[in-house]
């Protein structure tokens, strides 16, 4: 079962940023936090991952909580082309463990 | 960042025949990769992990005899779904990821059983 809960849909405008939340209460010390995304019908893309600190990259922030209970993924300019569902999963970082998918959010970009 | 490729991505086939799809790690080799099933409207579900050289792991609920896996290199795995029903149709997608890294996903297999 996924460890994670978010709201199922989320609206944000076109050009401002999108903030999808997650909470991932039992997290464990060895778990990251890892943010995909999915386009309809596509597989799966990766966004960003951190344990404890934050993180930026091209695609996105992530802030992660000081207690690590929970985490926000931003978008800092939403375009139409990120309307998708967003997916936060926790996961130990080895490439034998699968990624657990919840329902994830449903993001959709508004013009 | 590291590529996986599926193919076919897209099939239909008639009840009662098998079909094959394959996931290639295109850049990096992959001792374990992963199969998933999503259903319209649902999200992804495990349903089987693929180790190179040894049987694969097969999530409850899921039958071994009908989804038959073969990890035979380190950077191909293959899922057959065989004597497939209309009610196996679905997106078929797969996943590989190197020791410590995020995990990589194909683009999915759109299954069709008439």
């Amino acid at each position: 079962d996924a460890k994670t809960t978010q709201p199922p849909s989320m609206d944000c405008a076109e050009g401002r940023a999108a903030n999808l939340p997650c909470n991932h209460s039992t997290i464990s010390g060895n778990e990251y936090v890892y943010w995909y995304r999915q386009i309809h019908s596509q597989g799966p893309q990766y966004i960003i991952h951190g344990l404890k600190n934050n993180e930026t990259n091209e695609m996105a922030s992530l802030i992660i909580t000081e207690d690590r209970k929970s985490s926000t993924l931003i978008l800092p300019h939403a375009t139409l082309r990120d309307t998708a569902v967003y997916y936060c999963i926790v996961r130990p970082q080895s490439g034998n463990t699968p990624l657990v998918f919840g329902k994830g959010t449903r993001l959709s970009v508004i013009a | 960042g590291a590529v996986v490729s599926q193919h076919p991505s897209r099939v239909i086939c008639k009840s009662g025949t098998s079909v094959k799809i394959e996931c290639r790690s295109l850049d990096f080799q992959a001792t374990t990769m992963f199969w998933y099933r999503q259903f319209p409207k649902q999200s992804l579900m495990l349903m089987a992990t693929s180790n190179e050289g040894s049987k694969a792991t097969y999530e409850q609920g899921v039958e071994k005899d009908k989804f038959l896996i073969n990890h035979a290199s380190l950077t191909l795995s293959t899922l057959t779904v065989t004597s497939a029903h209309p009610e196996d149709s679905s997106f078929y997608i797969c996943s590989a990821s190197l020791w410590n890294t995020e995990a990589f996903f194909g683009q999915g297999t759109r299954l069709t059983v008439v």
